[in-house]
């Protein structure tokens, strides 16, 4: 079993849509989560971290459920911009700073 | 700043060749990973290392060596390079932990798209 599963996709949606990604980590002693974004042929780079009582930023909504292992993005409002592929990230158990990646779920926003 | 860069950005190798790429970064981070991206398979962590002098094993080290004599740089060195190899390389630095900073953001570099024939 991968320690993060996601959904590989893709989603396509069109613009103005909502969607929802789900992600579910197998160590319960993760202590910091993340969504990371990349773009077709570039770098990750860090969208948001995901916290117990959930955050926001902007169309962007993070929630974390610790019981079921669980780790959800919700996009508002979807932008042709937004297409890229979205990492679920988790921490690892050790104090390495070490991260361990899902591989990715597709978004396509479509006109 | 240039963040983290990262050399070459492009090789082609044929098997059995050797090559070292370097990555570097200008935010004195003192941690720094090497991971390789294959389609469907998410980043996976090949070494990591928490300091300069120091290096450390990650999920797939085989076949791969690296180096951190300067703190500003972590070298990646295959020595005799395989077709499984064809990957596209990230390198990324972080704070430590315990620093006073968030290590939570790892910071990467372009990536090196290599190609073994």
């Amino acid at each position: 079993r991968k320690e993060v599963e996601q959904d590989p996709g893709p989603f396509n949606v069109p613009e103005g849509a909502t969607v929802a990604f789900n992600c579910t980590y197998s160590n319960s002693a993760s202590q910091s989560f993340f969504w990371y974004r990349q773009d077709c042929r570039k770098e990750p780079k860090l969208l948001m971290s995901v916290y117990s009582s959930g955050n926001e930023d902007g169309r962007f909504t993070a929630q974390l459920n610790r019981a079921s292992q669980y780790i959800s993005l919700l996009i508002r409002d979807s932008k042709l911009s937004d297409s890229a592929t979205y990492l679920c990230v988790v921490t690892g158990s050790s104090n390495t700073g070490k991260l361990i990646f899902g591989q990715g779920t597709t978004l396509q926003v479509k006109p | 700043n240039a963040g983290v860069t990262q050399t070459p950005k492009f090789r082609v190798l044929k098997t059995g060749q050797s090559m070292t790429l370097l990555c570097a970064q200008d935010m004195n981070h003192e941690y720094m990973y090497w991971y390789r991206q294959d389609p469907g398979m998410g980043l996976r962590l090949i070494h990591y290392s928490v300091g300069e002098g120091t290096t450390a094993k990650g999920e797939v080290p085989d076949g791969y060596n690296v180096s951190r004599l300067k703190k500003q740089n972590f070298l990646l060195g295959l020595e005799s390079a395989a077709p499984s190899q064809t990957s596209v390389y990230f390198c990324a630095s972080s704070y430590r932990v315990g620093a006073g900073h968030s290590t939570d953001t790892q910071y990467f570099g372009p990536g090196t798209r290599l190609t073994v024939l």
